[in-house]
């Protein structure tokens, strides 16, 4: 059974940068979408980026210029790195396992995505 | 466009059945995934692609899709079925990122 275990620093001061690492046990790790996703305190879920294990990424436009996701095949884990944090940044931080692909419906391509393993979170608070 | 619109709450007497929508371009060409949290819990995927249950899934559990939305149905709701809900795609333009609806709170009476 595949996990996910995170881990990284809980409390930043504004204009620093979060960092925080994802570890994959039980598992492969290629051929899948490795991602991140935060979740504001009272809010919904936000996408942040993705990785794969060859090291292709793919980011929230509206993060891009701040985030870096990063993987290490050796030690199956990957990484993100979000820098000049500001209170907004204020969130629970998870991982999670993507897969996707296509099905043909009616002679047209049809496509899915989905994240069936997630990490159990971390919180991270961003105060002066 | 890369945005997915749900309800903010829906709510459902128990044993009824709901249906939880989420509506966007992107599932004109993508299958919506659907996720249940529970405070202080991470997601839980309950059903991806066309219609399929993760393993541990209860069968009350089923998604459909027409056009550009994509519906979370629970057939005969149980208390423990109350949490947020979310359905979440690929954009279907530029770089295809993934986007999140904001949720839907369910409530079981």
């Amino acid at each position: 059974q595949v996990q996910l275990q995170q881990w990284g620093a809980g409390l930043l001061k504004p204009s620093e940068t979060l960092s925080l690492t994802c570890a994959v046990y039980g598992g492969s790790f290629s051929g899948y979408y490795w991602s991140w996703i935060r979740q504001p305190p009272g809010k919904g879920l936000e996408w942040i980026g993705e990785i794969n294990h060859s090291g292709s990424t793919n980011y929230n436009p509206s993060l891009k210029s701040r985030v870096t996701i990063s993987v290490d095949t050796s030690k199956n884990q990957f990484s993100l790195k979000l820098s000049s944090v500001t209170a907004a940044d204020t969130a629970v931080y998870y991982c999670a396992r993507g897969r996707s692909g296509r099905v043909v419906v009616t002679a047209f391509y049809y496509y899915y995505y989905y994240m069936d393993v997630w990490g159990k979170g971390t919180t991270v608070t961003v105060s002066s | 466009s890369s945005e997915l619109t749900q309800d903010p709450a829906v709510s459902v007497a128990l044993g009824q059945t709901v249906r939880i929508t989420c509506q966007g371009d992107s599932l004109r060409s993508y299958y919506a995934s659907w996720y249940q949290q529970k405070p202080g819990q991470a997601p839980v995927l309950v059903i991806y692609g066309k219609n399929n249950r993760p393993s541990g899934i209860p069968d009350r559990f089923s998604g459909s899709s027409s056009g550009n939305t994509a519906s979370l149905t629970i057939t005969g709701a149980q208390a423990e079925d109350e949490a947020d809900y979310y359905c979440n795609s690929r954009d279907s333009s530029g770089n295809h990122p993934l986007v999140f609806g904001g949720g839907t709170k369910l409530t079981v009476l």
